[in-house]
């Protein structure tokens, strides 16, 4: 009965090759959000969707896009990766509003090489 | 003054023990507080939420508390298992923000 579910699950992509990563979820839920989580370090939050409304953290590098086609599915689009955008990648969902608790996928691992 | 626990990275009980994890949180205007566990290789998941205008919350076997004066959060856990063992982030977010800053996390460790 997975709620949030993120593919692939590991991903290897080479150095400046363009790589998107996919999240997709059953919850209904308005807001969806992308983290990056780099070993040992708390979530980091690139950006999220309020509906169809996009919102960019200000520190997340303009190599990093992405897409909400309809409600159940998010993409996360690195455009050209680095060796230093290795890591594993959440998505999560939440009712919006109010705030409440986020759904996290199990997140995809993402290797540079 | 007032004793607040300190953040500490890892943690290490015995089974059968209670388990204080603490963070501190930074914006003082947040008003929604959440616990996640993080179990290695997924996602974080939800354990217990607290809203500003509470100081305490208890689930089953977990207790969150909440001081806003000095802007410190703890989870206890009680009669630590096995199972237990993962690493913790607090969440603080504001209304209408749609979002949370993740704090810095804990690892549990629990021995048998």
């Amino acid at each position: 009965d997975a709620m949030v579910i993120q593919n692939p699950r590991y991903q290897v992509t080479q150095f400046g090759k363009p790589v998107t990563l996919s999240c997709s979820q059953t919850l209904n839920h308005n807001v969806m959000y992308w983290y990056q989580q780099k070993s040992s370090q708390a979530p980091k939050l690139l950006f999220h969707y309020y509906d169809k409304d996009f919102n960019n953290e200000a520190d997340t590098p303009d190599n990093f896009q992405s897409r909400r086609p309809n409600t159940s599915f998010c993409f996360l689009d690195i455009r050209s990766p680095g060796l230093g955008d290795a890591a594993m990648y959440l998505c999560a969902t939440s009712r919006g509003g109010s705030p409440y608790e986020q759904y996290f996928g199990p997140g995809t691992r993402l290797t540079v090489t | 003054g007032e004793s607040v626990g300190l953040h500490l990275p890892t943690l290490s009980v015995q089974e059968g023990d209670n388990s204080i994890i603490n963070c501190a949180y930074s914006n003082s205007a947040s008003d929604y507080f959440i616990w996640y566990k993080q179990e290695s290789g997924k996602g974080p998941q939800f354990i217990i939420d607290i809203r500003s205008n509470m100081d305490k919350r208890q689930g089953q076997r977990v207790t969150v508390l909440l001081n806003k004066t000095v802007k410190h959060l703890s989870l206890q856990i009680a009669a630590t298992q096995p199972g237990d063992s993962a690493v913790y982030f607090c969440a603080e977010s504001l209304t209408n923000a749609g979002k949370s800053t993740f704090g810095d996390g804990t690892t549990l460790t629990v021995k048998p």
